[in-house]
């Protein structure tokens, strides 16, 4: 079945440490987006990717990176300098063109230790 | 920018009756979709309905429909015969012509009373 896998479902950070989340999709999709989702509210785009090798901010980037390396993955790292990194964070994928629905897959929770 | 509302935290209606989720946004683009999302209490985010800005013709999918009036920004939600698995989050969503992803509204728990 095609569809969006994020891993882990559950994800634990200690203080200063640097995590990875990953996100595959086999859906062909030329564009794909992180998201974060704090409780009540609604999800905020964190980075999004058009093609290989590129990729923009989103309202939310700092103190998170990403790369795009191949079309199926698009892995998103909190890194220590976020500062408040507990959320529920969304991956989605979308066919390229204007105003594609997007496919979202199940998320991570990410909690600090 | 673009800022989406979505003015009910909450609303509550009986199994089968019929209910109406209110959302206004706010764009500067004249190309732009508005979509409704439902997440349901397993977290999955899933597309609902669709409406194209520039067909004044209302989307239908089976229960659902949309009121969607351009000129006042409006874009409601209306479920018909409401069933216990239309229990979630609904959220209003818009996207811009570009491709920067999509604007969320804060939501809209939506409980089914049996």
């Amino acid at each position: 079945d095609g569809g969006i896998t994020q891993s882990p479902k559950y994800l634990f950070r200690k203080e200063g440490q640097n995590v990875t989340l990953s996100c595959e999709q086999n859906l062909n999709h030329d564009a794909m987006y992180w998201y974060r989702q704090d409780p009540g509210q609604g999800l905020r785009l964190i980075y999004y990717s058009q093609i290989v090798n590129d990729f923009q901010k989103g309202d939310i980037a700092e103190g998170y990176s990403v790369s795009r390396e191949k079309k199926e993955s698009f892995p998103l790292t909190v890194t220590s300098a976020q500062k408040n990194p507990t959320a529920f964070y969304l991956c989605a994928s979308s066919n390229s063109g204007l105003n594609q629905p997007q496919h979202f897959g199940d998320g991570t929770r990410l909690s600090i230790l | 920018a673009q800022t989406v509302t979505q003015s009910q935290p909450e609303m509550s209606v009986q199994e089968a009756e019929t209910v109406t989720l209110s959302c206004t946004y706010d764009t500067s683009e004249s190309d732009y979709y508005l979509f409704w999302y439902k997440q349901p209490p397993s977290r999955q985010m899933i597309l609902v309905i669709r409406q194209e800005a520039y067909k004044q013709q209302n989307a239908t999918e089976n229960r659902f429909s949309v009121n969607f009036q351009k000129a006042a920004k409006s874009f409601s939600l209306k479920i018909s015969d409401s069933q216990l698995g239309d229990a979630a989050m609904y959220f209003c969503v818009t996207s811009g012509g570009g491709a920067d992803g999509l604007t969320f509204g804060k939501g809209t728990h939506l409980i089914i009373q049996p």
